[in-house]
């Protein structure tokens, strides 16, 4: 088993639409998480941690469940720019302090069309 | 923008070849993490520099190898090319102990 699984997609959908990704990780030792985002071609960049409290930021709610090993992302009101491919990260954290490695999912793409 | 990044941006070798890598970490940062993505894959930890030391390996052979300056400053050194090193090249930056990690550019390997 993979040690971050998302949605295989590519996800199609209109603007204005609603659209969840979800993920599962295999390891229940796993400390934090975050949804990143990459455009073609450029780097991830952090769209935003996952808290297990559920967190918002403005369009973007994440939701993380840990007795399911789940993690989710919802975005409302899609828009153009939204086109990426969205990708689940898991951090194990270290041993001895140090401060562990991102596991990543291999990505979900978003295409947002008009 | 980040502030982390990274020379070159594009490179061309041939198998057998040896590369270096170079990252410059966001200021304020001590940490730096490198990582291989290959077409259509996530990112795949290679190893992660603090302090000047290897702080953690990912399963990458010994011919990938690091160092990491005083300046916090990092290079990814890969000897004895092979193709399927064909890759984009991500150094992440980020503050011991937090674990957030912010991306440069990338750089762009193609092997012959």
């Amino acid at each position: 088993r993979k040690e971050v699984e998302q949605d295989p997609g590519p996800f199609n959908v209109p603007e204005g639409a609603t659209v969840a990704f979800n993920c599962t990780y295999s390891n229940s030792a796993s400390q934090s998480f975050f949804w990143y985002r990459q455009d073609c071609r450029k780097e991830p960049k952090l769209l935003m941690s996952v808290y297990s409290s559920g967190n918002e930021d403005g369009r973007f709610t994440a939701q993380l469940n840990r007795a399911s090993q789940y993690i989710s992302l919802l975005i409302r009101d899609s828009k153009l720019s939204d086109s990426a491919t969205y990708l689940c990260v898991v951090n194990m954290g270290g041993d001895g302090g140090s401060q562990g490695n991102l596991i990543f999912g291999k990505g979900t793409k978003l295409s947002v069309k008009p | 923008e980040t502030g982390v990044t990274q020379s070159p941006t594009h490179l061309i070798k041939t198998r057998g070849q040896q590369v270096t890598l170079r990252c410059s970490s966001q200021s304020g940062h001590n940490t730096v993490s490198w990582y291989q993505q290959a077409l259509g894959q996530g990112p795949q930890f290679i190893f992660q520099y603090y302090r000047e030391e290897e702080n953690g390996r990912g399963n990458f052979p010994p011919r990938f190898s690091g160092l990491q300056f005083p300046n916090y400053s990092s290079e990814l050194n890969v000897n004895a090319l092979e193709l399927d090193d064909s890759a984009l090249y991500l150094c992440a930056s980020s503050l011991f102990p937090t674990d957030t990690q912010y991306f440069g550019p990338g750089t762009r390997l193609t092997v012959l």
